[in-house]
């Protein structure tokens, strides 16, 4: 039982370049988000999803695009990349209604 | 806009002793206030947790105190040990209805516990 999964965990990237972040669940958690995070700001909700077909928009979600084809997997794609990008991305799930969420452990990107 | 405002930003605290985080909502809405650790290199992980039906909420050497008054509530680790050193961010979340609740962090408190 994995839990959260993310890859890559590092990666950098060129302004303008376009990646895609991988989270994949074996919990079977309805809800997955995704989250930045960036010194001083604590953790911002990008997109998220409530089921298979199912996505919408967090906080901060310009630049960004998702889907959710499988319960398992939740790819966050980067566009365009660009400097203001450079963050940690936490992949988390959640159990429908119940409260708590399980983070991956990150993945570290940086745009240059 | 920010709707939870931690405090402070960083703690150096001696072992044995009681660390401190303090956080502040707006929204009255909020009925989840769930702490969070983090360690370097690491996802956060639920720590403890408290609805706003009860003032306090113990869980070995972790408490939470609740002022629904105030809309306060903080986080108090007791006989603070070098392994508690991790960041801590408090949240609130609005009540589920049915569809995705959306949980709001505070920035976040880096804690050293020193020996």
């Amino acid at each position: 039982n994995a839990g959260v999964t993310q890859t890559p965990k590092f990666q950098v990237l060129k302004t303008g370049q376009s990646m895609t972040l991988q989270c994949a669940q074996d919990m079977n958690h309805e809800y997955m988000s995704w989250y930045r995070q960036d010194p001083g700001m604590g953790l911002r909700l990008i997109h998220y999803s409530v089921g298979a077909g199912i996505t919408d928009q967090g906080e901060v979600p310009n630049g960004y695009n998702v889907s959710r084809s499988t319960t398992e997997d939740f790819p966050l794609r980067l566009l365009s990349a660009a400097p203001s990008q450079t963050s940690v991305y936490f992949c988390a799930t959640r159990q429908g209604q119940l409260y708590e969420q399980y983070f991956g452990p990150g993945t570290r990107l940086t745009v240059t | 806009q920010q709707q939870v405002k931690q405090s402070p930003q960083s703690l150096i605290v001696q072992k044995g002793g009681i660390s401190i985080i303090n956080c502040a909502y707006e929204n009255t809405a909020f009925d989840y206030f769930p702490w969070y650790q983090q360690f370097p290199g690491k996802g956060p992980a639920l720590l403890i947790a408290i609805r706003p039906d009860v003032s306090e909420k113990k869980e070995g050497r972790f408490t939470i105190s609740f002022n629904k008054s105030a809309k306060q509530f903080s986080l108090h680790i007791m006989d603070s040990q070098p392994g508690d050193s991790a960041t801590y961010f408090c949240a609130a979340s609005p009540p589920g209805s049915g569809g995705y609740q959306k949980v709001t962090f505070g920035t976040g408190t880096k804690l050293q516990v020193i020996p």
